[in-house]
């Protein structure tokens, strides 16, 4: 089972910045947060992932609480592309990937 | 550079018959692993290398499904006497090694199986 809750649609304007929540109350000390995305008949797509400190790369930004129940994920300028289905994952047993229902993002002109 | 490449991309083939499932994972990575996806469903792991080796083969559903990889580098997947609850996308990811949490996952774009 997924250890992680996310809400199940969001919606934001082309341009505008997306936050997607993420709550993990149950990670341990050495568990990462990972997200990814997946576009309708595509593989899943590696976004970004973080252990404690925040994260940025070229495609998003990770803020990680401090006792580090729950982070978010930002879009910083959400396009038309950007929308797909978004997944939190807390890397369980080193190395299998479980996928919960993730969050349906929406991005609309 | 090129990513995880997976063929053929599309698969409909009769029940009862063998199908074989190649991913070319990214050059250098040491760690490859296999998924199974059902149409509107969350990923379901199978099995993964790490070299040649497979420490992990707890997800594979039976002993119909086996997996090899040769030269740390291609890995075929193969099932045989599908069954019509075998089709599913069946998904390819490879990492720089297996070790930790630390190691992204990037994934192919899968092949679309369908068992008639």
């Amino acid at each position: 089972d997924a250890k992680t809750t996310q809400p199940p649609s969001m919606d934001c304007a082309e341009g505008r910045a997306a936050n997607l929540p993420c709550n993990h109350s149950t990670i341990s000390g050495n568990e990462y947060v990972y997200w990814y995305r997946q576009i309708h008949s595509q593989g899943p797509q590696y976004i970004i992932h973080g252990l404690k400190n925040n994260e940025t790369n070229e495609m998003a930004s990770l803020i990680i609480t401090e006792d580090r129940k729950s982070s978010t994920l930002i879009l910083p300028h959400a396009t038309l592309r950007d929308t797909a289905v978004y997944y939190c994952i807390v890397l369980e047993y080193g190395n299998k990937l479980v996928f919960g229902a993730g969050t349906i993002l929406r991005v609309k002109s | 550079g090129a990513g995880v490449s997976q063929s053929p991309s599309n698969k409909v083939t009769e029940k009862g018959k063998d199908v074989e499932l190649r991913c070319d994972p990214i050059s250098g990575h040491t760690a490859l692993y296999w998924y199974r996806q059902r149409l509107g469903q969350g990923l379901e792991f199978l099995i993964y290398f790490q070299g040649n080796s497979a420490p992990d083969k707890s997800g594979l559903p039976s002993d119909r499904f086996s997996a090899e990889r040769t030269g740390e580098s291609v890995s075929t997947l193969t099932i045989q006497r599908t069954q019509q609850e075998d089709s599913a996308v069946y998904l390819c990811a490879s990492s720089l090694t297996a070790g930790g949490g630390n190691q992204p996952q990037h994934f192919g774009d899968g092949t679309r199986l369908s068992i008639l």
